[in-house]
């Protein structure tokens, strides 16, 4: 059974570092790695995919990178800002025809002025 | 063009009522998925649909009855509800890929006392 993890669960950080979040999976046998954005009280805005033939994403000051082979995806936010505060979730599409996620229990980070 | 939505946006129920969650869309996605999510747990599935009529379970479906009558509906039902059902609950939707994400609505939130 797939299981994906988060580390750290919460991360505090003055504005303007640049920072990674952690994500592990179990089975290697993924389509692809998505992270989300999630800020509180609202739904999930994807943030990068990532297949599974694929190594990295960028998006402005995101960067996701994948592993595949260790079970390993980071999210790198370079020059951290305020409005970058909000839970980030990582989820892996697993095998067989239906798009499912399984999302890891997200970290909470905040960005201090 | 109004994407994912959910109706209601926060109930409250008693021990052993029935409620009816709605999810509607507008982007014409073959797939659709209910979620709920609590603290420390993430998001995980209820059940989901591929398409027009049809259902199947997900990760955590008991207590739970959905329908795909039409394309664009989604319902959710709870026939008797329980304390253990307090949750965030979140519509989803994506296409037939792979290589898309899912899109997700505003959630619901259901406190069952």
């Amino acid at each position: 059974k797939q299981e994906v993890t988060q580390i750290p669960a919460a991360l505090s950080v003055p504005e303007g570092e640049n920072l990674v979040l952690n994500c592990s999976f179990t089975d290697s046998a993924i389509y692809n790695l998505q992270w989300f954005r999630q800020d509180p009280g609202k739904g999930l805005t994807s943030l990068l995919l990532i297949q599974s033939s694929q190594r990295e994403q960028t998006s402005g000051r995101l960067n996701a990178s994948l592993d595949k082979s260790s079970g390993r995806s980071t999210l790198y936010i370079a020059a951290s800002q305020p409005g970058d505060s909000a839970t980030y979730l990582c989820a892996v599409m697993g095998g067989g025809a239906t798009n499912k996620l399984i999302f890891g229990t997200g970290t909470l980070l905040a960005v201090q002025p | 063009n109004a994407g994912v939505t959910q109706t209601p946006k926060f109930r409250v129920l008693k021990t052993g009522q029935s409620m009816t969650l709605l999810c509607a869309q507008d982007m014409n996605h073959e797939y659709m998925y209910w979620y709920r999510q609590d603290p420390g747990m993430g998001l995980r599935l209820i059940h989901y649909s591929v398409g027009e009529g049809t259902t199947a379970k997900g990760e955590v479906p008991d207590g739970y009855n959905v329908s795909r009558l039409k394309k664009q509906n989604f319902l959710l039902g709870l026939e008797s509800a329980a304390p253990s059902q307090t949750s965030v609950y979140f519509c989803a939707t994506s296409i037939l890929t792979t290589q898309e994400t899912q899109y997700f609505g505003p959630g619901t939130r259901l406190l069952v006392l």
